[in-house]
């Protein structure tokens, strides 16, 4: 499987602030994707960040807020802009996966993710 | 109805036993089914992946697939202490769910008891 790093690990920030996240991954993939788990919850799926076109946000989730890039096959950002509290959260990145060589099984593994304390 | 649903926890188990987590599905469509273990502070693990009806086992770990009647299960044999975890079932596809994204359920928490 793909290896996943994030960057920063974790960071605590003030509100109206921003923070930029950074997720490598060692071989090249067609789809990332941007999660967020809120404390004691599940994750959600704030957008699918595509290589040489734009991110596609899910309901609730906005550029503005949540600014994405994808400027290669094996790097992304996510940006937290304008900092409340209420984006406490963990930041995970995935990439898809298909294990079987010319399969179409695909799967999904995680970065350790970004864990955000805004104060 | 939300649109991947597991059976409420905490669940606990002791050791040497049977733990078995359930989830349903809302998207008939739906087409490949995932288990993540998640560890406290830490990010989802996958462990368990399965595509088509029927048993897939990956040594304690057992998956179940019934798409006839939309669910999903893991079967954990001789549990240990090590697998107390939040467990995930997660799904991609379907009608309502284009692009290879992750709906989730809510999560189980598993504690085995030594």
């Amino acid at each position: 499987s793909a290896v996943i790093s994030q960057k920063p690990s974790r960071d605590i920030c003030q509100r109206g602030t921003s923070l930029t996240i950074q997720c490598q991954v060692d071989s090249q993939v067609t789809m990332m994707f941007w999660y967020r788990q809120q404390p004691g919850q599940s994750l959600t799926l704030i957008a699918t960040a595509n290589q040489g076109s734009e991110a596609t946000y899910e309901s609730g989730f906005v550029i503005d807020k949540f600014p994405i890039s994808r400027p290669n096959l094996t790097f992304s950002t996510l940006t937290v802009s304008n900092m409340s509290p209420e984006d406490s959260s963990i930041y995970l990145c995935s990439v898809e996966d298909f294990p079987l060589a010319g399969g179409f099984q695909e799967t999904q593994y995680f970065g350790p993710g970004t864990r955000l304390l805004v104060l | 109805q939300k649109e991947v649903e597991q059976n409420s926890g905490p669940l606990s188990v002791p050791e040497g036993a049977i733990a078995s987590l359930n989830c349903t599905y809302s998207d008939r469509g739906s087409q490949s089914f995932f288990w993540y273990r998640q560890y406290s502070g830490k990010s989802p693990e996958l462990i368990m992946s399965i595509y088509s009806n029927g048993d897939k086992e990956d040594g304690r770990f057992t998956a179940q697939l019934n798409k006839a009647s939309q669910y999903v299960s893991l079967l954990i044999r001789d549990s240990q202490p090590s697998d107390s975890a939040t467990y995930l079932c997660a799904v991609i596809g379907g009608i309502y769910n284009q692009g290879g994204k992750l709906i989730f359920g809510q999560g189980t928490e598993l504690s085995v008891k030594p």
